[in-house]
């Protein structure tokens, strides 16, 4: 079956532009996850939804980061004024609930801000 | 604040050989998962370890868990050149609560198999 779909794959993008990066988790899945894999940082997370609300976004590292989810389904990322440091592979991943929470990853969106 | 740690970060071994990729981390968990990581590519799931003593084998690998020294092990029997890549550790602090949660991910140990 289809797996959890990420767009763009590749965003490069100007300091101070805002960008969206956008996930579609695996049909049925009630949670939904964002990290990003950078260099120096690692693995980080940064926000989960269950359903359309998010009980967690201590990893949000800034309030120039947000997201939302809709419907169940489609998340978006949303990067307000990017910096440099923003650089990093954008990971959604998404779970299915009941007694193991095991997460399956999407292909991840690379953003490259110069 | 939860602290996963793998060791060690690099191994390069010979098709062949044996070897164990440790993960250690700070706090009460009894969740933990094994993801590999291909270059450019994204995780992939490997295991998934849900209480003390859990043991899960896949070809030339083999996870364990024990929530009481708080380590898993990820081992590596007779090494094929295609197990090179990355793996990751990464333990889910909620527990048996019944909700979903974040997953804290290890360093990563890079995994280089030679002829």
């Amino acid at each position: 079956g289809a797996g959890v779909s990420q767009s763009p794959s590749n965003k490069v993008t100007e300091k101070g532009k805002d960008v969206e990066l956008r996930c579609d988790p695996i049909s049925g899945h009630t949670a939904l996850y964002w990290y990003r894999q950078s260099l120096g940082q690692g693995l980080e997370f940064l926000i989960y939804f269950q359903g359309n609300s998010a009980p967690d976004k201590s990893g949000l590292p800034s309030d120039r980061f947000s997201a939302e989810r809709t419907g169940g389904s489609v998340s978006t990322l949303t990067i307000q004024r990017t910096q440099q440091e923003d650089s990093a592979v954008y990971l959604c991943a998404s779970s299915f609930g009941g007694n193991i929470y095991e997460q399956y990853f999407g292909p991840g969106t690379r953003l490259t801000v110069t | 604040e939860l602290k996963v740690e793998q060791n060690p970060l690099f191994l390069s071994m010979q098709e062949g050989k044996n070897y164990t990729i440790y993960c250690n981390y700070s706090t009460t968990s009894d969740r933990l998962y094994w993801y590999r990581q291909d270059p450019g590519k994204s995780l992939e799931s490997l295991f998934v370890l849900l209480s003390n003593g859990a043991v899960k084998q896949e070809g030339r690998l083999m996870a364990s868990l024990d929530t009481k020294a708080r380590l898993s092990t990820l081992h590596i029997t007779a090494a094929v050149h295609d197990l090179s890549a990355t793996y990751f550790c990464a333990v889910d602090m909620r527990g048996n609560t019944g909700t979903a949660s974040k997953l804290t991910f290890g360093t990563g140990t890079r995994l280089q198999v030679t002829l």
